[in-house]
């Protein structure tokens, strides 16, 4: 079974903080991907990863950006973290077929 | 991107099928059809997913319409257990990978 695992179920920073949420899979697939889920707006795509060290934008990359230095790693930072970053984060991965597989989530608040 | 509506919520009796529609008119000959549930506080689980022909597996079964604009995903059996919310995604092709577009979904209630 594939297994995607994330850092933190629970997070809680202040504002302007640095945070780094990491997502870890154990299928040796290519691409990553991450979500912001909020109540009303379902997930939207704010990055993601077809290979290490690449990366693209999705629908709502402001404020984020992400890091892929090992293929089974992909990092969403937010450099200074703002209230209206408060979410769920959802990290994704797929490999030779296109089924997501995801993992458990990270809710974030930021005070 | 191609876009689906899907019911706000629905409820369906323990031990009944539920029946979950969704509309996706736009959709491309590329795109594929995927279901997916989400239990509270947890991440998506995949359900199914077809391009044009019916599927079945242990969990559903998809029929998509042959004008592949619209699907319905069934539970046979429904139970308690399958209250969750239902997204119906389309997948399309993106940047040497494919792109989910989300919708709201059908937040499903099994009643005892």
């Amino acid at each position: 079974d594939v297994k995607v695992t994330q850092s933190s179920r629970y997070l809680v920073k202040r504002t302007g903080e640095k945070v780094f949420l990491e997502c870890v899979q154990d299928m040796d697939h290519e691409n990553m991907f991450w979500y912001r889920q909020d109540p009303g707006l379902g997930l939207r795509l704010i990055y993601f990863s077809y290979d290490v060290k690449m990366k693209e934008k999705g629908d709502i990359p402001e404020g984020y950006s992400v890091s892929r230095e090992k293929k089974e790693r992909f990092s969403l930072i937010l450099e200074s973290a703002s209230t209206n970053q408060t979410s769920m984060y959802l990290c994704a991965s797929t490999g030779n077929t296109d089924t997501q597989y995801f993992g458990p989530g990270t809710r974030l608040t930021v005070l | 991107d191609a876009k689906t509506t899907q019911p706000p919520s629905m409820d369906c009796a323990e031990g009944r099928a539920a029946n979950l529609p969704c509309n996706h008119s736009t959709i491309s000959g590329n795109e594929y059809v995927y279901w997916y549930r989400q239990i509270h506080s947890q991440g998506p689980q995949y359900i199914i997913h077809g391009l044009k022909n019916n599927e079945t597996n242990e969990m559903a079964s998809l029929i998509i319409t042959e004008d592949r604009k619209s699907s319905t995903l069934i539970l046979p059996h429904a139970t308690l257990r399958d209250t969750a919310v239902y997204y119906c995604i389309v997948s399309s092709p993106h940047s040497g990978t494919y792109k989910y577009i989300f919708g709201t979904g059908t937040r499903l209630k099994v009643l005892a």
